[in-house]
């Protein structure tokens, strides 16, 4: 069974905090995204990597960045979290050439 | 870059009557339509998808039909049942970059 995993389904952080958010998946997909979630928005993309140590900005990348040193493992860092950060993030992952996207349960982050 | 517009963002329909939910994509380039379903607590996943060359794809009772000239594509679920109420999410991704962008969403709600 396919699988992504995110690392915590609930985290509450305080203000100016470096916050880090891990993803991992089991299915050797090349690419690996970043979205958030909230109402009304929909899914943003953040940030993506189509291959080890490649990344590409998305839609709101500010305020974030990321890492992928192991294909299998896609971290998201809010190197000072804000409160406008809270929300709900999602992380998924491809094959290249436009297939399907298989997304984590996600992780709900409050920043107080 | 890519823009998806997706209406109507509330939907409530009598269980075994259909619904549709339409969007449109701004990127003329962008070849690949697929549709996801998130249930409470959980990631999006896919349901169904369609690509550029193709006007209509059917699975069971759902249904997605693609007008390129106009740049919108539609989800059809037809006999809905309770087990359709959920958000459904339309995306576009083009082959170029992989990159999936999301509509906002559309809360469906099935009326017993």
């Amino acid at each position: 069974d396919v699988k992504v995993t995110q690392s915590s389904r609930y985290l509450v952080k305080r203000t100016g905090e470096k916050v880090f958010l891990e993803c991992v998946q089991d299915m050797d997909h090349e690419n690996m995204f970043w979205y958030r979630q909230d109402p009304g928005l929909g899914l943003r993309l953040i940030y993506f990597s189509y291959d080890v140590k490649m990344k590409e900005k998305g839609d709101i990348p500010e305020g974030y960045s990321v890492s992928r040193e192991k294909k299998e493992r896609f971290s998201l860092i809010l190197e000072s979290a804000s409160t406008n950060q809270t929300s709900m993030y999602l992380c998924a992952s491809t094959y290249p050439g436009n297939t399907e996207a298989f997304f984590g349960q996600g992780t709900r982050l409050t920043v107080v | 870059g890519e823009n998806v517009e997706q209406h109507p963002s509330t939907l409530s329909v009598q269980e075994g009557d259909s619904a549709v939910i339409k969007c449109t994509y701004s990127d003329s380039a962008s070849n690949y339509f697929p549709w996801y379903k998130q249930e409470l607590g959980k990631g999006p996943q896919l349901i169904i998808d369609i690509r550029s060359n193709v006007g209509e794809k059917k699975d069971q009772r759902i249904a997605v039909t693609l007008n390129k000239t106009a740049k919108h594509f539609s989800l059809h679920i037809t006999e809905t049942q309770p087990e359709d109420s959920a958000v459904y999410f339309c995306a576009a991704s083009m082959n170029r970059d992989d990159k999936i962008i999301f509509g906002k969403g559309t809360r469906l709600h099935i009326l017993p």
